[in-house]
């Protein structure tokens, strides 16, 4: 399987909303609502920020947000804060019980 | 609450094998769906493997086929990651993870902490 498609980079100021995608394909994201996304800063366990999609875990701000529109799987944060910068991934099923991860995002605020 | 510890970090020669633990808390090995997720420096995260609670079989990416092998011993709530034939490109840190509701929905809400192994002649 191919490496899902994530912008190499975003940023934002505080306060501000921003976008990060991620693109696949009809044999992963454009077929199954397996979406999740994942924060990480370095040096740390990943943490689930969205999974199926739209649907933040008990304890995730909602200020975190994940949509999809074809085989392009989204994940917005509004508010932007310091603290949101870090590394951010997705994730899909993709058939017979395989998972592909995008190739990441790193987020700035500036 | 689930709690995964996984083994200290490694250091091979090119051509050897590694084999790193994730020993599970709070719940039992066979209420969960254990995965293996690795990233190298500088790199995304990449998923090896992991349980597919459908057939009851371990399902591994094409890329490790051949090389790796994910086993549990029940009896400790211990996982297992081995990949053999090292090289370079393996140096990494790898990750055991899991979700608690039966590894259906594939994603991970329980990571282990990350064990580096390190592959240097």
């Amino acid at each position: 399987q191919s490496a899902l498609t994530q912008p190499a980079s975003v940023s934002g100021s505080p306060g501000q909303s921003i976008t990060i995608s991620c693109t696949g394909t009809s044999s992963d994201v454009g077929t199954y609502n397996l979406v999740s996304w994942y924060q990480h800063h370095p040096g740390k366990a990943p943490k689930l920020m969205i999974y199926e999609g739209t649907k933040r875990p008990s304890g995730v701000s909602n200020r975190f947000s994940g949509s999809k529109s074809g085989n392009t799987a989204s994940l917005t944060i509004s508010g932007l804060q310091a603290e949101d910068e870090a590394d951010y991934y997705c994730c899909s099923y993709a058939g017979s019980s395989s998972v592909v991860f995008g190739g990441g995002t790193k987020l700035t605020v500036l | 609450q689930v709690q995964l510890v996984q083994s200290g970090a490694e250091v091979k020669k090119p051509g050897a094998s590694v084999k790193v633990s994730c020993k599970v808390s709070g719940y039992t090995l066979t209420e969960l769906s254990m995965h293996w997720v690795r990233q190298a420096p500088g790199k995304g995260l990449e998923w090896m493997g992991g349980f597919d609670p459908e057939d009851g079989e371990t399902i591994y990416a094409q890329k490790f086929q051949g090389r790796v092998t994910m086993t549990e011993d029940t009896s400790t709530d211990t996982a297992y990651m081995e990949l053999s034939s090292l090289r370079s490109e393996d140096t990494a840190v790898y990750y055991c993870a899991t979700d608690l509701n039966g590894g259906y929905l594939y994603y991970f809400d329980y990571w282990g902490q990350g064990t580096l192994v390190t592959v240097s002649s």
